[in-house]
């Protein structure tokens, strides 16, 4: 059974820019969200998708946005980067139902130069 | 404001005996917890988890027992071998709608031969 899938894996920008990262969850799977992990920060939670509507919302600016497909695929976008935005962006997908364990991908690494 | 605390950064511990890692929350109503274990470079793998009707709850070598009263829950490794050396978070989630979880920062667990 395939896992979740994150592309890219690696992603070098530069201040100012923006950026779109992809996730396909796996099959069956309707909840998508995604976290950034910085060090010393843990995984800190960005969004929920679930049926392609955002259920839950993390405590980040609105330059992080996201969107989910009919397929269940999603979509994160960073506009107007900042060096602070440099972290480990990792998607995670769930069956339906409240404490449903999720299932990372590994990950796309962001640097901002 | 972390709801999900690990304030353990690391744990070394021998080949054969027991690591304890714990976690600590704030937050009275999460009713799902659960342990990730991630290795470098690759997304957290989901462990085990338990629901706030349990008090303990086991898979193979691994025992996760939660005190609500305590807002405290630990992982036992028995016996800890080097393949466990990795990052573990603690994560829980309710209280809400969706499929929300909060992390914790992790502790990084160094198994010595």
């Amino acid at each position: 059974k395939a896992g979740v899938t994150q592309t890219p894996r690696y992603l070098i920008k530069t201040r100012g820019q923006q950026v779109t990262l992809s996730c396909s969850p796996i099959s069956g799977h309707r909840s998508v969200s995604w976290y950034q992990q910085t060090p010393g920060q843990g995984l800190q939670f960005l969004f929920e998708y679930f049926s392609e509507t955002q259920r839950n919302k993390g405590n980040f600016p609105g330059r992080f946005s996201g969107r989910q497909f009919s397929n269940s695929r999603s979509e994160m976008n960073v506009s107007t980067l900042e060096l602070g935005d440099s972290a480990l962006y990792l998607c995670a997908s769930s069956r339906q139902g409240v404490g449903q364990p999720q299932h990372f991908g590994d990950g796309t690494r962001l640097s901002i130069l | 404001d972390q709801q999900v605390k690990q304030n353990s950064p690391s744990l070394s511990v021998q080949e054969g005996r027991i690591s304890i890692l714990n976690c600590d929350y704030t937050n009275s109503m999460f009713d799902y917890f659960l342990w990730y274990k991630k290795y470098p470079a690759e997304g957290p793998t989901f462990l085990i988890s338990i629901s706030s009707i349990k008090d303990k709850n086991e898979d193979g070598r691994f025992t996760v027992f939660l005190n609500k009263s305590a807002k405290h829950l630990s992982l036992h490794i028995v016996p800890s071998q080097p393949g466990d050396s990795a990052v573990y978070f603690c994560a829980a989630s309710g209280g809400g709608t969706g499929n929300q979880f909060y992390f914790g920062t992790g502790t990084s667990l160094t198994v010595i031969p």
